[in-house]
């Protein structure tokens, strides 16, 4: 059974950083592209960030360019978001998801306040 | 940014009806490789989003058959025969073709 199960979430004040992590079992994570997907409360969703599958190659929005970093470890079967320089508007539950979203974590929540 | 415009934002339907979700893109999803990268999830209420339809019209694994998908180009739809409770909830498309991915506004699905 695939399994993705996040975590690394809290509250954090403005301009400070967070990782999150994403723990994957089930199938073979070094075969899948890996994302992140944020949903801010009672909002829709918003593709955050895309890993490939050696981690080579990395893909960021405008939104988060510059400040929030990707990362996967095949052997760990891990997946990272390192945010930095947060701000009030990326207070959001962070879903990990595998490929084009086949499969997503149950959510870690992030809140960005002072 | 592809812009993916999702109608309508709110659909009342009846226990055993069908349903019918629009999502239209501002440019076309046909890849260079031939492929359409739009696909279709379901927000139950508390829940993760979880995949129904992939690339257009591909249900995917345990997915009813009462759900169906079609549409090229630009133009995309989702339809749900025969609506049963736990298809209650948002509903959103989502296009891979262009980078960066953009999902639609969602559709709330309600009685």
């Amino acid at each position: 059974e695939v399994q993705l199960v996040e975590s690394g979430g809290g509250l954090v004040q403005p301009g400070r950083s967070l990782k999150l992590s994403c723990a994957a079992s089930g199938f073979t994570f070094s075969n899948y592209y890996m994302a992140w997907v944020r949903q801010a409360p009672k909002k829709g969703l918003e593709w955050v960030a895309t890993i490939s599958t050696s981690g080579s190659r990395t893909y960021y929005p405008d939104s988060v360019k510059g400040r929030f970093t990707i990362s996967r470890d095949n052997a760990k079967s891990s997946l990272y978001l390192q945010m930095n320089s947060l701000k009030s508007e990326d207070t959001a539950t962070y879903y990990c998801a595998r490929g084009n979203g086949g499969y997503w974590g149950q959510g870690v929540m992030v809140t960005v306040s002072s | 940014d592809v812009v993916m415009t999702q109608t309508p934002v709110s659909l009342p339907v009846s226990l055993g009806g069908q349903a019918s979700i629009s999502c239209r893109s501002s440019q076309s999803l046909v890849h260079s490789n031939g492929n359409t990268y739009l696909h279709w999830y379901l927000q139950k209420p508390g829940q993760s989003p979880q995949l129904l339809i992939y690339r257009v019209s591909n249900r995917f694994s345990g997915v009813p058959d009462r759900f169906s998908g079609s549409g090229s180009g630009t133009d995309f739809t989702l339809k749900i025969s025969r609506v049963e409770p736990e298809d209650l909830g948002d509903y959103y498309c989502l296009q891979s073709t262009h980078f960066p991915p953009t999902f639609g506004g969602g559709t709330r699905l309600e009685l």
